[in-house]
């Protein structure tokens, strides 16, 4: 059975500093990985999907990497911002599992000014 | 731009009463999902469906029910709401087809409280 884990549940950093985010899954058959952002009351917002095939994908000051193998990805976020303060989940598609995520319990991010 | 639309943000309802949740979305996505989100438990999901008036059950299906009569809409359906379905309630969609696929977009959610 699949299972997803982000740590840490909780991340407080100063504004501009860079982070790192990490998921890690437990079954390595996997369609792609996607990472979203959740503000506090709202739906998920998608950030980066990530196909099986790929190593990693970029998005202004963000960017996930995928390794398959170890079953890891990390989110790295650049020169943090207020703005940035949200929940972030990471989700896998077990491949042929008709595109059912499987979501991690996500990390809660503040960055303080 | 993407767009997946939840009829109601916020809802109060008694108990027993049949609660209808409408999701719509503007892709012409094959795939629609139904999640609940509650603290601790993360997002679970409901029931999905892959087309036109297919569904399939997820993982949490008892006490709910799905409509998909057209394929820019799915309805989660609460036949006799109770207190322990209060809860976020997310719709979502999703492609099949070329390259990328299975990317998720998600609606704002329906908070549901059941008094």
């Amino acid at each position: 059975k699949q299972e997803v884990t982000q740590i840490p549940a909780a991340l407080s950093v100063p504004e501009g500093e860079n982070l790192v985010l990490n998921c890690s899954f437990t079954d390595s058959a996997i369609y792609n990985l996607q990472w979203f952002r959740q503000d506090p009351g709202k739906g998920l917002t998608s950030l980066l999907l990530i196909q099986s095939s790929q190593r990693e994908q970029t998005s202004g000051r963000l960017n996930a990497s995928l390794d398959k193998s170890s079953g890891r990805s990390t989110l790295y976020i650049a020169a943090s911002q207020p703005g940035d303060s949200a929940t972030y989940l990471c989700a896998v598609i077990r491949s042929g599992g008709y595109n059912k995520l499987i979501f991690g319990a996500g990390t809660r991010l503040a960055v303080h000014p | 731009d993407v767009k997946v639309t939840q009829s109601s943000r916020y809802l109060v309802k008694r108990t027993g009463e049949k609660v209808f949740l409408e999701c719509v979305q503007d892709m012409d996505h094959e795939n629609m999902f139904w999640y609940r989100q509650d603290p601790g438990l993360g997002l679970r999901l409901i029931y999905f469906s892959y087309d036109v008036k297919m569904k399939e059950k997820g993982d949490i299906p008892e006490g709910y029910s799905v409509s998909r009569e057209k394929k820019e809409r799915f309805s989660l359906i609460l036949e006799s709401a109770s207190t322990n379905q209060t809860s976020m309630y997310l719709c979502a969609s999703s492609r099949v087809g070329t390259s990328p696929t299975g990317e998720l977009f998600f609606g704002e959610g329906s908070r549901l409280t059941v008094l």
